[in-house]
Formats: C-alpha cells, sequence, structure tokens
C-alpha cells in the first residue's frame, strides 16, 4: 500500500520562526511535491524535486526553500514565516518513467502563524 | 492558458440520488486526467487516471468517463460516506510537473 507520511498533522508557529515541515515516502518515487491549499484557490505549487538534490520552483516559491537529502525524504522550509503562510500543506509523490502519472498525496500539514 | 474548471462548486444528494460532477479542460493534446477524492482536513486520495477520449474506468458507485473537452465523474446511487471534495487534475500541456487542479466539487449525500 503506498504511503506518504507528514511529520505533523497541525502546527502553530509564531511569525519569523523558522519552520520545518518534512514528508517521507516509501514507494520509492522519484518525484516530490510540495503545495499548499487554500480555500477557493486549490492547490498550488510550491517545489518540485525530481531527483536527491535537485528542486524546481513551483508557482508560489517565494518565502519557502526545500530539501532532499535523501530520495525518500522532501522538506519543506518557511524561513520566516508569516501570517499569511498560514495554510494546509500537502506532500504529493509520484514515479517518474513513461508518464504521466498520478500523485500520492500525504495526510495534510495545517499549519498556523501567528 | 492551461485551465481546469470544475462544476458545480457544490452539489447536495439524496442518499440514492444518482448525479454528475463535470471537469472541463483547456490543455493542448490531453496527457492524462486524474480523478481524487479529499475528506476533510486530509490529503487528496487518488482515485482515477484516464488517458484518452472514450476511455472509463469504474470504482464501486464511481464511474469516469472521458472526451476531448471534459470528464465526468458519475455517480451512482450514492451513500453518505460518498461526501467529500472531488479534484480533477491534468499535466499542462508542455513540461511534466506543474499540474492543473480543478477547485473541486464538495459533494455532500443525505441520509
Amino acid at each position: 500500500d503506498v504511503k506518504v507520511t507528514q511529520s505533523s498533522r497541525y502546527l502553530v508557529k509564531r511569525t519569523g520562526e523558522k519552520v520545518f515541515l518534512e514528508c517521507v515516502q516509501d514507494m520509492d518515487h522519484e518525484n516530490m511535491f510540495w503545495y499548499r491549499q487554500d480555500p477557493g484557490l486549490g492547490l498550488r505549487l510550491i517545489y518540485f524535486s525530481y531527483d536527491v538534490k535537485m528542486k524546481e520552483k513551483g508557482d508560489i516559491p517565494e518565502g519557502y526553500s526545500v530539501s532532499r537529502e535523501k530520495k525518500e525524504r522532501f522538506s519543506l522550509i518557511l524561513e520566516s514565516a508569516s501570517t499569511n503562510q498560514t495554510s494546509m500543506y500537502l506532500c504529493a509523490s509520484s514515479p517518474q518513467g513513461q508518464g504521466p502519472h498520478e500523485q500520492y498525496f500525504g495526510p495534510g500539514t495545517r499549519l498556523t502563524v501567528t | 492558458e492551461d485551465q481546469v474548471t470544475q462544476s458545480p462548486e457544490a452539489l447536495r444528494l439524496q442518499e440514492g440520488e444518482s448525479s454528475s460532477l463535470n471537469c472541463s479542460y483547456t490543455v493542448s493534446g490531453l496527457r492524462g486526467l486524474f480523478w481524487y477524492r479529499q475528506d476533510p482536513g486530509k490529503g487528496p486520495e487518488f482515485l482515477f487516471t484516464l488517458y484518452s477520449a472514450g476511455e472509463e474506468k469504474e470504482k464501486e458507485r464511481l464511474k469516469a468517463t472521458l472526451t476531448k473537452k471534459e470528464s465526468f465523474l458519475h455517480i451512482t446511487a450514492p451513500k453518505p460516506e460518498d461526501s467529500a471534495t472531488y479534484l480533477c487534475a491534468v499535466p499542462p500541456t508542455s513540461g511534466t510537473y506543474k499540474y492543473i487542479f480543478g477547485t473541486g466539487t464538495r459533494l455532500k449525500v443525505l441520509a
């Protein structure tokens, strides 16, 4: 059974804090994604990684960075959290190869920045 | 511009009342269309992939179909546990990773 896990379901942080969101997948997928989901805006891509240490900016990378040191793990970093980063954060993974392929999502992290 | 539009935004059905959700897209050379189910406060759960017009996929009370301009998710005799938000997504015309997601249809099935 495919599985993507995220380090926290709920997180409350203060403005200016550095925030780490961790994602782990056990499917040996090459591709990993970070999205944020806000009411009325749908899913917006923050960053994408297609290999260890490789990353591509998505549609809204400002204020975020990522790290992928191991194939199964993809971290999202908020360098200095702001209230407008309060959102639901979703990690996903998908295989490479002849595609495109469906993405498998984690349970999400509901981040509140106060 | 690549775009995905889902309708209706929200739908309330009585248990057993069949209906369809729509996902229309404007990408050139469709390379796949994906349907997901999302329960409140959780991540989307993959349901179906459709690759070509005329293709159909079924799972329990759900059937997804695809034409050259849109996809339908047909729900037959729904039950309250089918209540969720249903999302569709397509890969972009060019490139491989900036999938375009619709904003979803919120389905509520009343007992």
